[in-house]
């Protein structure tokens, strides 16, 4: 158990509509990454937050936001949904030189 | 553009035998490697890192290898177990640049220890 807690643990939506990812880091962990998994794909960095605050983008959608509250926890949202944003999304918390601590994952399943 | 290749999509290996994975990468920014493992339906979890400054990190079963000329690690499995059958991720972290404070992934390769 890495400490990290990601709720739902499976998620079926449809085309067009509108989804969170909630994830709750380590204790003591001030960092949140959020990383997005499609199938045959590694594993790609989408956003990171330091203690409320943006800190790093990768490969983002404009559709996909995400923010980081007061007691740490994080949110993922992904707006108007299509087939290609089915995939596996992982939130982690750092950890200090890379060593990022991931929680079990998100599957997102868009129809 | 993968930064961070990992071309062999699976290993097969017998029990008690040596495991060896191996990652290539191309940014020069990179500064800090770490290797992942990961179980069907569990996230990744941190197995073994190394610092660009050194060249060898051993802990227990588990030897990484960096060669910075090459831009190649390698990842030891020594002796391999039938538990050690997962998805191997590499993952470097960045120094400088765009790559910054962000870990970028290999694509993984599926290990198979077999009894």
């Amino acid at each position: 158990d890495s400490g990290v807690t990601q709720t739902p643990k499976h998620l079926i939506t449809a085309t067009g509509q509108r989804v969170t990812l909630r994830c709750s880091p380590r204790s003591g962990d001030l960092s949140v990454y959020w990383y997005q998994q499609s199938l045959d794909q590694g594993l790609q960095f989408l956003i990171q937050y330091y203690n409320g605050e943006e800190r790093a983008k990768g490969n983002i959608l404009e559709r996909f936001s995400a923010q980081q509250f007061p007691d740490l926890h994080s949110e993922l949202n992904l707006s108007s949904l299509e087939l290609g944003d089915s995939a596996l999304y992982f939130c982690a918390s750092g950890g200090g030189a890379g060593e990022q601590y991931f929680g079990p994952g998100t599957r997102l399943t868009v129809t | 553009d993968q930064q961070v290749k990992q071309n062999s999509p699976s290993l097969s290996v017998q029990e008690g035998r040596i495991s060896i994975l191996n990652c290539d990468y191309t940014n020069s920014m990179f500064d800090y490697f770490l290797w992942y493992k990961k179980y069907p339906a569990e996230g990744p979890t941190f197995l073994i890192s190394i610092s660009s400054i050194k060249d060898k990190n051993e802990d227990g079963r588990f030897t990484v290898f960096l060669n910075k000329s090459a831009k190649h690690l390698s990842l030891h499995i020594v002796p391999s177990q039938p538990g050690d059958s997962a998805v191997y991720f590499c993952a470097a972290l960045g120094a400088g640049g765009t790559s910054y404070g962000k870990l970028t992934f290999g694509q993984g390769t599926i290990l198979t220890v077999h009894p």
